[in-house]
């Protein structure tokens, strides 16, 4: 159980396109959803957290006008990267946490998206 | 902030070595260690996790002990395997959910 997937798993697009990224959670309901950023050779970086149907909370730098955070669901959060220029290329992955009791909700993380823009 | 830096990588070793990732942390309070692996085309899984002092964690024959005077949390195994290669992640939450990341060990395991 507790599985997490992602789609789409590597998308290619033009620059000042918008790409959208999907995160689900299979077989359970999401307290909560979280997305990560993560450059090569370098460790995950939060970007936001988001509850379901409320407004995605941004870490310090990430532009929210950029990064659209949507949680319409208990098991559904995307992502979508408005306006995509080259640095936005990386690797995003999302988890998404459960109610499991003590001062943790363990996180279950997706596979990953691959964004590379051209 | 908090912060969690880990031994730089890539470590390569031979099958049934002995593995020793460093892990240490800064943070104030108290918080929860872990360790996270990605397999090759996975997402991150949780290894073991440690959520107070002189706490040993375990899982899969690995091992990490909660060391405040030091603050560490040491990845060691005693036999490793080649099905053991894989990216390990040391990580912290101060109690809320936002775990702080480590930048990862490439661990590759040869026959």
């Amino acid at each position: 159980g507790a599985v997490v997937s992602q789609h789409p798993s590597w998308v290619i697009c033009k620059s000042g396109t918008s790409v959208k990224i999907e995160c689900r959670s299979l077989d359970f309901q999401a307290t909560t959803m979280f997305w990560y950023r993560q450059f090569p050779k370098q460790s995950l970086m939060l970007m936001a957290t988001s509850n379901e149907g409320s407004k995605a909370t941004y870490e310090q730098g990430v532009e929210k006008d950029k990064f659209l955070i949507n949680h319409a669901s208990l098991t559904l959060s995307t992502l979508t990267v408005t306006s995509a220029h080259p640095e936005d290329s990386s690797f995003y992955i999302c988890s998404a946490s459960r109610l499991a009791g003590g001062s943790y909700n363990e996180q279950f993380f997706g596979p990953g998206t691959r964004l590379t823009v051209l | 902030g908090d912060s969690v830096t880990q031994m730089e990588g890539p470590v390569t070793l031979s099958e049934e070595a002995f593995l020793t990732i460093n892990c240490t942390y800064t943070a104030t309070g108290y918080p929860s260690l872990f360790w996270y692996v990605q397999y090759p085309g996975e997402g991150l899984q949780l290894l073991l996790k440690a959520t107070k002092a002189d706490d040993k964690g375990s899982n899969k024959g690995f091992e990490a002990t909660y060391r405040k005077e030091t603050t560490s949390f040491h990845l060691e195994k005693g036999s490793v395997q080649v099905s053991d290669s894989a990216v390990y992640f040391c990580a912290l939450t101060q109690g809320a959910q936002k775990l702080v990341f480590g930048q990862g060990t490439r661990l590759t395991i040869n026959p």
